[in-house]
């Protein structure tokens, strides 16, 4: 069964940055493409960014592309989230999750979820 | 981008009812349409994706149609476990966006 653990959440202020981690136990993360998706009060559910399984293609939603990135890291069978310049519309849960078959976007499986406040 | 609307956005219903849940596309998307549920306090769960098929180990009285613009998920007689949030999204055009979910609650 795939498992994913979310971590890195907290409270931080506007302006500031974040890194968020996802990782995979019991599969290898190396074998999904990957996307980050988030859950706030303003907006509902709203997909951030996507990865192909080696790196190479990366995409963004415009909200917050030129302020968050996506990497990953095979070897830990981990994902990440860096989130820099957050504003307060930013806050809510942010879900890593896999794309369905033959990479298509859907999310098959979802990771628990880490919590994200941006406040003054 | 694609808007993405569901109706009805609340819904009471018994458990034993038969519910359908409707999800529009603000413009044709083939079938590149899924279906999640939530629980409260918890990541969203795949039921359906390609507008009809069903995820693996979601239960057979979970089923859906459409094509185009407009979709439905249909609940053939409710189970207490599935009251929750009903999302649809689209994954025909980036943003693949979420419809705004609609709430299944016990009558």
């Amino acid at each position: 069964e795939v498992q994913l653990v979310a971590s890195g959440g907290g409270l931080v202020q506007p302006g500031g940055s974040l890194r968020l981690s996802c990782a995979a136990s019991a599969f290898s993360l190396s074998d999904f493409e990957m996307s980050w998706v988030r859950q706030t009060p303003g907006k509902g559910l709203e997909w951030l960014s996507y990865i192909t399984s080696s790196g190479s293609t990366i995409h963004y939603a415009d909200s917050v592309q030129g302020r968050f990135t996506i990497t990953r890291d095979n070897s830990k069978s981990s994902l990440y989230l860096q989130m820099n310049s957050l504003r307060v519309e930013d806050t809510g849960v942010y879900y890593c999750a896999t794309l369905g078959h033959w990479g298509q976007f859907y999310f098959d499986s979802w990771g628990q979820g880490s919590l994200v406040i941006v406040s003054s | 981008a694609f808007r993405m609307t569901q109706s009805p956005s609340s819904l009471s219903a018994f458990t034993g009812d038969r519910v359908t849940l409707t999800c529009r596309a603000s413009q044709g998307i083939s079938n590149f349409l899924a279906w999640y549920q939530q629980k409260p306090g918890k990541a969203p769960k795949l039921l359906i994706y390609a507008a009809s098929t069903l995820q693996s180990g979601v239960p057979s009285r979970f089923s859906a149609t459409g094509s185009g613009t407009d979709f439905t998920l249909i609940i053939s007689s409710l189970q207490s476990e599935d009251f929750a949030t009903y999302y649809c999204q689209q994954y025909y055009s980036h943003p693949f966006n979420f419809g705004q979910g609609t709430k299944l609650e016990i009558k």
